[in-house]
């Protein structure tokens, strides 16, 4: 089993659809939780962290399952500029290694 | 610009060859690491500094990668004797607490 599982997609989506990516992790000793953004041939920049009780940033909403070790991320309103691969991350405890997942690309559709 | 900075930015090499890359972290950062990432895939860990000293290395960082951080500043990752396997693009990222700051990373193709 891979540490970090991501939907696969990708996603194609309209302008204005609410798009839900999932994901899973396999270390019940994770500590930190996080949602990276990344656009063709660039570099990953964090999109949010991801709390237990839950996170908003304007379109975004993101979820932390500890029971379930899933997290998701919601996003509202989709533009499209959001088109982007997003990539799930994972800190371990004790570590300050990041361990992300693929990634699932989302394409905003005029 | 006082973003994580990569050089060279793009390196092409013949099979064998050795290569070397720098990252300049952002100034304030003490943490620094190093991710390779493949197509079609997330970054994977590679290796870690917090200041000069390399706290945490990956199975995957073989004998012919090195990675050091002499004066706690810069970092240079060396990979001795390349391989086909071996392309990728190389990122480094650095932090101050939970949010690392990725540079544009160092595509390398071995031929």
């Amino acid at each position: 089993r891979k540490e970090v599982e991501q939907d696969p997609g990708p996603f194609n989506v309209p302008e204005g659809a609410t798009v839900a990516f999932n994901c899973t992790y396999s270390n019940s000793a994770s500590q930190s939780f996080f949602w990276y953004r990344q656009d063709c041939r660039k570099e990953p920049k964090l999109l949010m962290s991801v709390y237990s009780s839950g996170n908003e940033d304007g379109r975004f909403t993101a979820q932390l399952n500890r029971a379930s070790q899933y997290i998701s991320l919601l996003i509202r309103d989709s533009k499209l500029s959001d088109s982007a691969t997003y990539l799930c991350v994972v800190g371990g405890a004790g570590s300050y290694q990041l361990t992300f997942g693929k990634g699932t690309k989302l394409s905003v559709i005029p | 610009d006082t973003g994580v900075s990569q050089n060279p930015r793009h390196k092409i090499t013949k099979r064998g060859q050795n290569v070397t890359f720098r990252c300049d972290p952002i100034s304030e950062h003490n943490r620094l690491y190093w991710y390779r990432q493949t197509l079609g895939q997330g970054p994977e860990f590679l290796t870690y500094f917090q200041n000069e000293a390399q706290l945490e290395k990956s199975r995957l960082l073989s004998d012919r990668f090195s990675a050091e951080r002499p004066k706690g500043s810069f970092s240079t990752l060396e990979i001795q004797r390349t391989e086909q396997g071996d392309s990728a693009m190389y990122l480094c990222a650095s932090s101050s607490d939970n949010e690392q700051f990725f540079g544009p990373g160092t595509r390398l193709t071995v031929l």
